[in-house]
């Protein structure tokens, strides 16, 4: 079956280290995101991606990088920048240009400072 | 620009009760609406949608029908059960905006037994 997988589950992250999300797709989506979930929070945009090598800031980018080599995966670095990077991160992806169509999510990785 | 809002939660009912969560949005051009379901510790699932004026997505009981006039989507069902405690996320695309989603801050939903 196709779907989104984001790995790994949980992460932990030491003081002024780099560390990268995994995200890949098997739905041959053009159009991929990443989101931030604060508890009891809604879902903020940090980076989203219409096709292969082109990549847009979303409402909270700072302190996040990203890259779109293959349409397939969408892998978020979150930075030593980021100060406050404790969250559930999620992954989304939808058909390029397609308008009605929902996003598919990935099942979350949760980030913790060590 | 584009929004949603929901109703706050945490929402207690006990099973079989009439569950109703308001939603409302603004936007600048011709949305597509949806309603998500999160159950701890996993990603968001579609529940339903609707992509016009009047439309009524349904799945699972649950429904819910797209009010131009009103600019609102409430989720309904007529008898909740347990198994229905989750997160629900109101969301909308907009034509305008294509390939961007805006999300409500979600309500949580606590059934009683």
């Amino acid at each position: 079956d196709g779907g989104i997988t984001q790995s790994p589950k949980y992460l932990f992250r030491k003081e002024g280290q780099n560390v990268t999300l995994s995200c890949e797709q098997n739905l041959n989506h053009d159009a991929m995101y990443w989101y931030r979930q604060d508890p009891g929070q809604g879902l903020r945009l940090i980076y989203y991606s219409q096709i292969v090598n082109d990549f847009q800031k979303g409402d909270i980018a700072e302190g996040y990088s990203v890259s779109r080599e293959k349409k397939e995966s969408f892998p978020l670095t979150v930075t030593s920048a980021q100060k406050n990077p404790t969250a559930f991160y999620l992954c989304a992806s939808t058909p390029g240009q397609a308008v009605f169509q929902p996003q598919h999510f990935g099942d979350g990785t949760r980030l913790s400072i060590l | 620009g584009d929004s949603v809002t929901q109703m706050e939660g945490p929402v207690t009912l006990s099973e079989e009760a009439f569950l109703t969560i308001n939603c409302t949005y603004t936007a600048t051009g011709y949305p597509s609406l949806f309603w998500y379901v999160q159950y701890p510790g996993e990603g968001l699932q579609l529940l339903l949608k609707a992509t016009k004026a009047d439309d009524k997505g349904s799945n699972k009981g649950f429904e819910a029908t797209y009010r131009k006039e009103t600019t609102s989507f409430h989720l309904e069902k007529g008898s909740v059960q347990v198994s229905d405690s989750a997160v629900y996320f109101c969301a909308l695309s907009d034509l305008n905006n294509f390939n961007k989603f805006y999300f409500g801050s979600g309500t949580k939903l606590n059934v009683k037994p």
